[in-house]
């Protein structure tokens, strides 16, 4: 099983702040992707990234994936309260399998 | 619109109960998956089927068994349900096993009592 660890766990920012989170793994993925789940509801693909070193912009959203393709990273700038929720990031392994992490639960103040 | 479509968003069970949770989808999908997800834990795979009438294990299929009769639906069984399988349970589907957006259903909260 290709392991996925998302960092930090939790996140709480105030309105208007940027943040950063991180999902990295010691195996080569050939796809990650990342979604966006609200409580109460399954998870909601935000972005696929292919190609190491690819960066994908989503409005205030910047989705990077490693120059390896062992991690990647989700960038918000000015958060707003609607970006609250939890950022799964799903790789698809050797296996051809979707692994996903345990999340990134970000919480915006407003 | 996609659409995956969970029979019941709250479920609660007894111990031992044959418990079934339902998935639809409307896309045409060849891929069907169920997770469970738990706190801590995150979404575990328990069963996929890449086609009808085929199945594969996931990560964790004790105590589950599925059944995909057709091509839209796809069926998770708890044979004898326990406290244990007290979870949020999430079906999926995708065109492809690689590279393609799985889509959600809306979850299933399962309670074992």
């Amino acid at each position: 099983t290709q392991l996925l660890e998302q960092s930090p766990q939790f996140l709480s920012i105030q309105e208007g702040e940027n943040l950063t989170v991180y999902c990295n793994s010691s195996s080569v993925f050939s796809s990650l992707q990342w979604y966006r789940q609200e409580p109460g509801e399954g998870p909601v693909l935000l972005v696929t990234v292919v190609t190491g070193g690819e960066v994908k912009k989503l409005k205030r959203l910047t989705f990077q994936f490693g120059d390896a393709r062992k991690d990647s990273s989700l960038h918000i700038t000015a958060a707003q309260p609607g970006d609250t929720g939890l950022y799964l990031c799903a790789g698809v392994g050797g296996n051809n399998r979707l692994a996903f992490g345990k999340g990134n639960q970000v919480v915006v103040i407003p | 619109d996609v659409k995956v479509t969970q029979s019941s968003r709250y479920l609660v069970k007894r111990t031992g109960e044959k418990v079934f949770l339902e998935c639809v989808q409307d896309m045409d999908h060849e891929n069907m998956f169920w997770y469970r997800q738990d706190p801590g834990l995150g979404l575990r795979l328990i069963y996929f089927s890449y086609d009808v009438k085929m199945k594969e294990k996931g990560d964790i299929p004790e105590g589950y068994s599925v059944s995909r009769e057709k091509k839209e639906r796809f069926s998770l069984i708890l044979e004898s349900a326990s406290t244990n399988q007290t979870s949020m349970y999430l079906c999926a589907s995708s065109l492809s096993l690689i590279y393609t957006e799985a889509f959600f259903g809306q979850g299933t909260r399962l309670t074992v009592v």
